[in-house]
């Protein structure tokens, strides 16, 4: 079935620096990307999303970007906090199915 | 504002026991409603689609069925319960038409199957 590829599968940061997580698809009628943050034992919650009809996306230390062309999205958390550590998902949707991505675990040391 | 609930919060059920998941959506008419499925560790995984009452759309084939008896209820079930049936079952919801919006999950039921 498709698939979406993220990596890395693991992230190791110090506070206060940045964080990139990349996504790559398959599926070109794939037209929202949003990304989800689930903290251990809870559902995931949307932190930030794009549509195709962008490329990039701000929002509160968050920064996602869009290349279509290379079917690759990825999310930049900058000033990383402790807070942050989690599991994230990106994931594709094209119409009412959804395509997630294998998740990344963000670690941020003090 | 809109509230998403699952019933149960937890389950541990016998193999080849039966099993019934519920959700429901409060304050919101017409949503579009999804069940997902994550396994221990694991990513999430698409089991069924909703967009009106009485229709519901397969993702993937897990020995899983799905209902939608009410506009804002969903339900999940299966007859014979298998080891791989264990993990975290998610409702999740969105607004709109044609989808591709965001959706909301609910808190989930741990379902563990012995």
């Amino acid at each position: 079935g498709e698939q979406v590829e993220q990596l890395p599968s693991i992230l190791r940061v110090q506070e206060g620096s940045s964080a990139s997580i990349n996504c790559t698809y398959e599926n070109s009628a794939s037209n929202y990307f949003p990304w989800y943050k689930q903290e251990p034992g809870e559902n995931p919650k949307l932190i930030i999303d794009i549509r195709s009809n962008m490329e990039r996306k701000q929002t509160q230390g968050l920064i996602v970007l869009l290349d279509k062309k290379a079917k690759r999205f990825s999310l930049h958390i900058t000033d990383t906090q402790p807070g942050d550590s989690a599991m994230y998902f990106c994931a594709t949707t094209g119409g009412y199915k959804v395509v997630f991505g294998s998740g990344t675990r963000l670690l941020v040391s003090p | 504002a809109q509230t998403i609930h699952q019933w149960p919060v937890a389950e541990i059920k016998a193999v080849g026991s039966p099993l019934s998941l519920g959700c429901t959506i409060k304050g919101k008419s017409s949503p579009n409603l999804y069940w997902y499925w994550q396994a221990t560790g694991g990513t999430l995984q698409q089991l069924f689609y909703s967009i009106t009452v009485g229709q519901v759309e397969s993702v993937v084939q897990l020995n899983l069925s799905a209902s939608r008896p009410k506009d804002d209820q969903f339900i999940l079930s299966t007859e014979k319960l298998l080891l791989s049936h264990s993990g975290f079952y998610l409702c999740a919801w969105s607004p709109g038409t044609g989808g591709s919006y965001e959706q909301y999950f609910g808190p989930g039921t741990r379902l563990t199957v012995l």
